[in-house]
Protein backbone atom coordinates (compact mmCIF):
# COMPACT_ATOMS: atom_id res chain seq x y z
CA UNK A 1 0.00 0.00 0.00
CA UNK A 2 1.89 2.91 -1.53
CA UNK A 3 2.17 6.07 1.23
CA UNK A 4 1.99 9.45 -0.31
CA UNK A 5 4.70 10.28 -3.57
CA UNK A 6 6.26 13.06 -4.37
CA UNK A 7 8.81 13.72 -7.27
CA UNK A 8 11.59 14.86 -7.71
CA UNK A 9 12.95 14.26 -4.60
CA UNK A 10 15.34 17.00 -5.11
CA UNK A 11 15.27 20.24 -8.06
CA UNK A 12 17.40 22.43 -8.52
CA UNK A 13 16.69 25.71 -10.70
CA UNK A 14 17.79 29.15 -11.68
CA UNK A 15 16.46 32.20 -10.75
CA UNK A 16 13.93 32.71 -12.93
CA UNK A 17 13.28 29.15 -14.21
CA UNK A 18 9.95 27.82 -13.15
CA UNK A 19 9.69 25.20 -10.77
CA UNK A 20 6.94 21.89 -11.04
CA UNK A 21 6.68 19.71 -7.61
CA UNK A 22 4.26 16.87 -8.03
CA UNK A 23 2.46 14.69 -5.65
CA UNK A 24 0.35 11.35 -5.54
CA UNK A 25 -1.49 11.03 -2.69
CA UNK A 26 -2.33 7.30 -0.93
CA UNK A 27 -4.78 5.30 -2.50
CA UNK A 28 -8.10 6.10 -1.15
CA UNK A 29 -7.34 10.00 -0.25
CA UNK A 30 -8.77 12.74 -2.25
CA UNK A 31 -7.57 15.58 -0.20
CA UNK A 32 -4.45 17.14 -0.58
CA UNK A 33 -2.32 19.63 1.56
CA UNK A 34 1.34 21.68 0.36
CA UNK A 35 3.43 22.94 3.29
CA UNK A 36 6.61 24.63 2.79
CA UNK A 37 9.52 24.30 5.54
CA UNK A 38 12.35 26.56 5.72
CA UNK A 39 15.31 25.58 7.32
CA UNK A 40 15.26 25.54 10.79
CA UNK A 41 11.51 26.02 10.98
CA UNK A 42 7.83 24.14 11.19
CA UNK A 43 6.19 23.23 8.53
CA UNK A 44 3.75 26.38 7.33
CA UNK A 45 0.22 25.43 5.25
CA UNK A 46 0.17 26.49 1.86
CA UNK A 47 -2.62 24.89 0.20
CA UNK A 48 -5.56 22.44 0.40
CA UNK A 49 -7.12 20.82 -2.74
CA UNK A 50 -10.26 18.78 -3.27
CA UNK A 51 -10.08 16.85 -6.78
CA UNK A 52 -10.53 19.90 -9.22
CA UNK A 53 -11.40 22.18 -6.53
CA UNK A 54 -8.76 24.54 -4.49
CA UNK A 55 -10.67 24.57 -0.73
CA UNK A 56 -8.31 26.96 0.94
CA UNK A 57 -4.97 28.66 -0.34
CA UNK A 58 -4.80 31.00 2.72
CA UNK A 59 -0.99 30.24 3.24
CA UNK A 60 -0.13 30.49 -0.86
CA UNK A 61 1.87 33.77 -2.15
CA UNK A 62 -0.12 35.59 -4.01
CA UNK A 63 2.17 35.72 -6.77
CA UNK A 64 4.25 33.21 -8.98
CA UNK A 65 2.53 30.31 -6.91
CA UNK A 66 -0.58 28.31 -8.03
CA UNK A 67 -1.41 24.65 -7.18
CA UNK A 68 -4.18 22.14 -8.60
CA UNK A 69 -4.96 18.68 -8.29
CA UNK A 70 -6.42 17.39 -11.61
CA UNK A 71 -9.41 15.31 -12.08
CA UNK A 72 -6.46 12.80 -13.30
CA UNK A 73 -3.11 12.81 -12.25
CA UNK A 74 -1.18 14.21 -9.60
CA UNK A 75 -1.50 17.65 -7.82
CA UNK A 76 0.71 19.66 -9.27
CA UNK A 77 2.75 22.96 -6.97
CA UNK A 78 3.83 24.93 -9.74
CA UNK A 79 6.24 28.15 -8.75
CA UNK A 80 7.23 30.45 -11.63
CA UNK A 81 10.13 32.62 -12.11
CA UNK A 82 11.82 31.60 -8.67
CA UNK A 83 13.51 33.06 -6.46
CA UNK A 84 16.91 32.07 -3.79
CA UNK A 85 13.64 32.82 -1.17
CA UNK A 86 11.95 29.84 -2.93
CA UNK A 87 15.10 27.51 -1.33
CA UNK A 88 12.83 25.43 0.85
CA UNK A 89 11.57 21.90 1.32
CA UNK A 90 8.28 21.53 0.41
CA UNK A 91 6.23 18.44 1.42
CA UNK A 92 2.88 16.99 0.00
CA UNK A 93 0.14 15.41 2.43
CA UNK A 94 -2.92 13.62 1.99
CA UNK A 95 -5.93 12.43 4.05
CA UNK A 96 -8.86 10.64 3.17
CA UNK A 97 -12.23 13.21 4.04
CA UNK A 98 -12.98 16.91 4.21
CA UNK A 99 -11.88 17.98 7.58
CA UNK A 100 -9.48 17.45 9.55
CA UNK A 101 -8.85 14.17 9.57
CA UNK A 102 -5.12 12.39 9.89
CA UNK A 103 -2.86 13.83 7.24
CA UNK A 104 -0.12 11.50 6.22
CA UNK A 105 3.26 13.23 4.77
CA UNK A 106 5.29 12.90 1.78
CA UNK A 107 8.98 12.88 2.07
CA UNK A 108 9.45 16.13 0.46
CA UNK A 109 10.81 18.14 -2.67
CA UNK A 110 13.77 19.72 -1.75
CA UNK A 111 14.37 22.85 -3.76
CA UNK A 112 17.36 24.64 -4.14
CA UNK A 113 17.25 27.85 -6.29
CA UNK A 114 20.73 28.84 -7.74
CA UNK B 1 -5.28 33.34 15.00
CA UNK B 2 -4.14 29.73 16.16
CA UNK B 3 -0.47 29.01 17.22
CA UNK B 4 1.80 26.21 18.90
CA UNK B 5 4.75 26.80 20.83
CA UNK B 6 7.25 24.30 21.06
CA UNK B 7 9.79 26.18 23.86
CA UNK B 8 12.85 23.76 23.88
CA UNK B 9 14.73 24.23 20.26
CA UNK B 10 17.22 21.56 21.75
CA UNK B 11 16.70 18.62 24.24
CA UNK B 12 19.74 15.76 24.86
CA UNK B 13 19.25 12.98 26.52
CA UNK B 14 20.76 9.94 27.46
CA UNK B 15 20.41 6.81 26.30
CA UNK B 16 17.84 4.65 28.28
CA UNK B 17 16.92 8.28 30.35
CA UNK B 18 12.89 9.36 30.51
CA UNK B 19 11.73 12.07 27.56
CA UNK B 20 9.52 14.69 27.40
CA UNK B 21 9.01 17.14 24.51
CA UNK B 22 6.59 20.65 25.54
CA UNK B 23 3.83 21.80 23.64
CA UNK B 24 1.63 24.73 24.13
CA UNK B 25 -0.87 25.36 21.85
CA UNK B 26 -3.24 28.43 21.71
CA UNK B 27 -6.60 27.96 19.59
CA UNK B 28 -10.28 29.27 20.00
CA UNK B 29 -11.99 25.33 21.03
CA UNK B 30 -9.96 22.22 21.68
CA UNK B 31 -8.35 21.52 18.12
CA UNK B 32 -7.20 18.05 16.93
CA UNK B 33 -3.86 17.48 18.07
CA UNK B 34 -0.70 15.80 16.60
CA UNK B 35 2.83 14.72 16.79
CA UNK B 36 4.94 13.87 14.10
CA UNK B 37 8.57 12.79 14.21
CA UNK B 38 11.25 14.10 11.47
CA UNK B 39 14.25 12.70 10.69
CA UNK B 40 17.38 13.60 8.64
CA UNK B 41 15.98 14.85 4.91
CA UNK B 42 13.11 12.75 5.38
CA UNK B 43 9.28 13.38 5.82
CA UNK B 44 7.59 13.34 8.28
CA UNK B 45 5.90 10.24 10.29
CA UNK B 46 2.65 10.91 12.40
CA UNK B 47 3.68 9.37 16.09
CA UNK B 48 0.23 10.73 17.45
CA UNK B 49 -3.31 12.16 17.85
CA UNK B 50 -6.00 13.19 19.61
CA UNK B 51 -8.90 13.79 18.65
CA UNK B 52 -11.33 13.22 21.87
CA UNK B 53 -12.15 11.02 24.47
CA UNK B 54 -8.92 9.71 27.01
CA UNK B 55 -6.79 12.55 27.23
CA UNK B 56 -3.57 9.95 27.63
CA UNK B 57 -2.84 9.03 24.05
CA UNK B 58 -0.73 5.82 22.79
CA UNK B 59 1.38 6.22 19.83
CA UNK B 60 4.24 4.34 17.86
CA UNK B 61 7.61 3.86 18.73
CA UNK B 62 6.99 3.23 22.46
CA UNK B 63 5.31 7.24 22.79
CA UNK B 64 2.44 8.80 24.51
CA UNK B 65 1.19 12.10 25.06
CA UNK B 66 -1.23 13.79 27.35
CA UNK B 67 -3.63 16.39 26.85
CA UNK B 68 -4.09 18.91 29.46
CA UNK B 69 -7.11 21.37 28.30
CA UNK B 70 -6.38 23.75 31.33
CA UNK B 71 -3.08 24.43 30.46
CA UNK B 72 -3.70 24.09 26.80
CA UNK B 73 -0.74 21.55 26.57
CA UNK B 74 -0.15 18.09 24.71
CA UNK B 75 3.21 17.09 26.24
CA UNK B 76 5.54 13.95 24.45
CA UNK B 77 6.57 11.54 26.55
CA UNK B 78 8.42 8.15 26.09
CA UNK B 79 10.10 6.33 29.17
CA UNK B 80 13.30 4.96 27.93
CA UNK B 81 14.87 6.70 24.46
CA UNK B 82 16.94 4.77 22.14
CA UNK B 83 19.47 6.01 20.12
CA UNK B 84 17.24 5.45 17.21
CA UNK B 85 15.05 8.51 18.61
CA UNK B 86 17.04 11.56 17.33
CA UNK B 87 15.20 13.19 15.24
CA UNK B 88 12.89 16.90 14.59
CA UNK B 89 9.87 16.57 16.38
CA UNK B 90 7.16 18.63 15.74
CA UNK B 91 3.42 19.24 17.76
CA UNK B 92 0.64 20.31 15.30
CA UNK B 93 -2.85 21.60 15.66
CA UNK B 94 -5.95 21.39 13.50
CA UNK B 95 -9.36 22.04 13.27
CA UNK B 96 -11.95 19.77 15.00
CA UNK B 97 -14.92 18.71 13.21
CA UNK B 98 -17.51 21.52 12.36
CA UNK B 99 -15.57 24.34 13.78
CA UNK B 100 -16.19 27.42 12.81
CA UNK B 101 -13.83 30.07 14.15
CA UNK B 102 -12.05 30.68 11.20
CA UNK B 103 -7.90 29.88 10.23
CA UNK B 104 -6.62 28.24 7.40
CA UNK B 105 -7.55 24.87 6.80
CA UNK B 106 -4.17 22.91 7.15
CA UNK B 107 -2.64 21.71 10.35
CA UNK B 108 -0.40 24.43 12.37
CA UNK B 109 2.96 23.51 13.46
CA UNK B 110 5.59 24.10 16.22
CA UNK B 111 8.90 24.90 15.13
CA UNK B 112 10.13 21.84 16.24
CA UNK B 113 12.46 20.03 18.82
CA UNK B 114 15.79 18.71 17.94
CA UNK B 115 16.04 15.86 20.23
CA UNK B 116 19.60 14.51 20.53
CA UNK B 117 20.43 11.40 22.47
CA UNK B 118 24.26 10.83 23.79
CA UNK B 119 25.37 7.23 24.29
Amino acid sequence: NAGVMQNPRHLVRRRGQEARLRCSPMKGHSHVYWYRQLPEEGLKFMVYLQKENIIDESGMPKERFSAEFPKEGPSILRIQQVVRGDSAAYFCASSPGLYQETQYFGPGTRLLVL
Amino acid sequence: AQSVTQPDIHITVSEGASLELRCNYSYGATPYLFWYVQSPGQGLQLLLKYFSGDTLVQGIKGFEAEFKRSQSSFNLRKPSVHWSDAAEYFCAVGAPRGYSGGGADGLTFGKGTHLIIQP
